[in-house]
């Protein structure tokens, strides 16, 4: 079974430092790894995704988030936020088993806001 | 715009009222996912479709819920007997290889008075 937690339901953060929303997830086997943004009344946009290879990942909008495999974490990162950032942010993770559903699950979500 | 779209982007029915929505998926994406969407939560998955083939059902998908793509194109999702616990954003979204990432529809929001 795959799940996938984000601890945080909000997020607050002063425009021009860093952020981090965190997500941690629990597969069985190997994760794909994603982030979406949802600004209000609209669908989620992709951010970024981990597959493979290296731990860090680059995104859309200057986002990236690391793969902490031992941590079972993907925590997403700005260096510098900006008010426009403020959104909703959902993690998800597919196990990646033998036969296994192509069917990604999603954490409950995190409100970032960034204040002025 | 070649990305996913979904009609109507608002419902209000009545308790009991059948309705129906649609989604049009980027056309070279063969999958095509529908997701509920309730306020404080996560996309909770309901049912996924490869082609015209519905691979997947959650059970969450009660017996009033049907969905159809019968040409892999679009897609529709009906409710029948709608219930006032219907009431959430429904979201589509589609892709074409499994790892890739999933392109959402803008949803519809459903309310049920």
């Amino acid at each position: 079974a795959q799940s996938v937690a984000q601890p945080e339901d909000q997020v607050n953060v002063a425009e021009g430092n860093p952020l981090t929303v965190k997500c941690t997830y629990s597969v069985s086997g190997n994760p794909y790894l994603f982030w979406y943004v949802q600004y209000p009344n609209r669908g989620l946009q992709f951010l970024l995704k981990y597959i493979t290879g290296d731990n860090l990942v680059k995104g859309s909008y200057g986002f990236e988030a690391e793969f902490n495999k031992s941590q079972t974490s993907f925590h997403l990162k700005k260096p510098s936020a900006l008010v426009s950032d403020s959104a909703l942010y959902f993690c998800a993770v597919r196990d990646i088993p033998s036969g296994g559903s192509y069917i990604p699950t999603f954490g409950r979500g995190t409100s970032l806001i960034v204040h002025p | 715009d070649t990305g996913v779209s979904q009609n109507p982007r608002h419902k209000i029915t009545k308790r009991g009222q059948n309705v129906t929505f649609r989604c049009d998926p980027i056309s070279e994406h063969n999958r095509l996912y529908w997701y509920r969407q309730t306020l404080g939560q996560g996309p909770e998955f309901l049912t996924y479709f490869q082609n015209e083939a519905q691979l997947e059902k959650s059970r969450l998908l009660s017996d009033r819920f049907s969905a159809e793509r019968p040409k892999g194109s679009f897609s529709t999702l009906e409710i029948q007997r709608t219930e006032q616990g219907d009431s959430a954003m429904y979201l589509c979204a589609s892709r074409d290889r499994p790892n890739n990432e999933q392109f959402f529809g803008p949803g519809t929001r459903l309310t049920v008075l």
